[in-house]
């Protein structure tokens, strides 16, 4: 069965820093997606980013970034310029392919500072 | 993108008690699912909301407990039945649009229970 993991429960940095965010994941398909979702304190989630695996490209959004290491089943989200708008709880989410069912790590609540 | 609303936003029962949470998405969808999210945790997938059939449950979660209807493409409800204090949880409806797609997954703003 496939896993995800997130190892850091919470996180922290400075307005305009930048933060990275651990997602490891445990799969045999090679077929799949990868997503971070954000869910500030009003509680809506929302997808930041998504990536197929079969991309070798990380993808961007903006002030947000992936780093996808397919062999090591690592997918980190990197969140440059920090603004107090990011503060929220961070899940990153697995999807096989051809499949319904989104698999949720644990979550990593992550503060921004002034 | 998918617009979900959900009713209602929050609400406290009474043990025993049973609440009916409704879901409405702006545009037909083929796939709705249930989740459940305890207080600081993860969220936890109860069920795939099928159109016209039965809703297909995950392990753990059982029909007589959390009864869902699907009667059309845009539509769901999730009934949680014979509430107790551990029913006190966010339940968040998601919705995508085909089956298998890598289309993106949206959530609701989810329902808020509190079970005394």
């Amino acid at each position: 069965a496939q896993t995800v993991t997130q190892s850091q429960p919470e996180m922290s940095v400075q307005e305009a820093e930048t933060v990275t965010l651990s997602c490891t994941y445990d799969t045999s398909e090679s077929d799949y997606y990868l997503f971070w979702y954000k869910q500030p304190p009003s509680r809506q989630m929302i997808l930041v980013i998504r990536q197929e695996a079969y991309k070798q490209q990380n993808a961007t959004e903006n002030r947000f970034s992936v780093n996808f290491q397919k062999a090591a089943k690592s997918f980190s989200l990197k969140i440059s310029d920090s603004q107090l708008g990011d503060a929220a709880m961070y899940f990153c989410a697995y999807r096989s392919e051809g499949a319904d069912k989104l698999i949720f790590g644990t979550g990593t609540r992550l503060q921004v500072f002034p | 993108s998918a617009v979900i609303s959900q009713k209602p936003s929050r609400d406290i029962c009474q043990r025993g008690t049973s609440l009916t949470i409704q879901c409405q998405v702006d545009s037909q969808v083929t796939m709705m699912f249930w989740y459940r999210q305890q207080p600081g945790q993860s969220l936890t997938l109860i069920a795939t909301a099928n159109q016209g059939s039965e809703a297909t449950y995950e392990s753990g979660f059982v029909i007589d407990k959390f009864p869902i209807s699907r009667p059309n493409l845009t539509f769901s409800t999730l009934t949680v039945s014979n509430m107790s204090p551990e029913d006190s949880s966010i339940y968040l409806c998601s919705a995508r649009g085909r089956p298998g797609s890598q289309e993106t997954q949206y959530f609701g703003p989810g329902t808020r229970l509190l079970v005394l």
